[in-house]
């Protein structure tokens, strides 16, 4: 089954304390993105990736790191995790660089 | 660059219609349209690429009007199932491969 996936779906930590939330496609797709969802503000961008090793700054990257060393993964990384970063994250993916995105289940993250 | 949407919320009965709008500032290449219900992930609906076409999805349709930087949503008949947030993506013509979200349109269908 095609999809993306994230782990973990549900996070409490605390200020500071480095964090990874793991997303992983199995379609094969080049572009991936990381999206954070706020009430009243829609998705916003954090950060997107065009291919292995390839990435970029969305709307709201201050605060967090990704890496794509490989095609089918795209962590996302608080490495000082603040309060304001309490959010549900989406991951997501496309086959084409400005196609249709395939999201993952969302990460709810608190940050106490 | 977020684009605008509206209304904000809208409640309807079975078999009424429907339309949102997402409205943008910038010159765009395309607009996404997107479905979110409560506790799930956003679930695509359709694209629209700037030529000014209109596409159908069974009952919910959708046109782009690229020379006004607008696009419409439009559900006809609205069933249960319709239910949940829709939200429009944009992306720019000269934007990279950043896909802006509106803020979405709650949508309630009661019996």
């Amino acid at each position: 089954e095609a999809q993306v996936t994230q782990n973990p779906r549900y996070l409490i930590t605390v200020t500071g304390k480095k964090l990874t939330v793991t997303c992983s496609q199995n379609m094969n797709h080049e572009y991936m993105s990381w999206y954070r969802q706020d009430p009243g503000l829609g998705l916003r961008q954090i950060y997107y990736s065009m291919n292995v090793e390839v990435t970029d700054k969305g709307d709201v990257p201050e605060g967090y790191k990704v890496s794509r060393k490989e095609k089918r993964n795209f962590p996302l990384i608080l490495e000082s995790p603040s309060p304001n970063q309490t959010s549900l994250y989406f991951c997501a993916s496309s086959g084409t660089r400005r196609g249709e995105q395939y999201f993952g289940p969302g990460t709810r993250l608190t940050v106490t | 660059q977020q684009p605008v949407q509206s209304p904000q919320a809208v409640i309807l009965r079975e078999g009424e219609d429907a339309v949102i709008n997402c409205s943008s500032s910038k010159a765009l290449y395309s607009v996404h349209w997107y479905r979110q219900k409560h506790g799930e992930a956003p679930v695509f609906l359709m694209i629209l690429l700037k030529g000014g076409e209109q596409k159908g999805h069974e009952k919910i349709s959708a046109s782009f009007n690229e020379k006004k930087q607008q696009s419409s949503l439009y559900l006809t008949a609205s069933q249960l199932s319709y239910s949940g947030t829709y939200f429009c993506g944009t992306v720019s013509v000269t934007g990279a491969n950043n896909l802006f979200f509106g803020t979405g349109t709650r949508l309630t269908v009661i019996p």
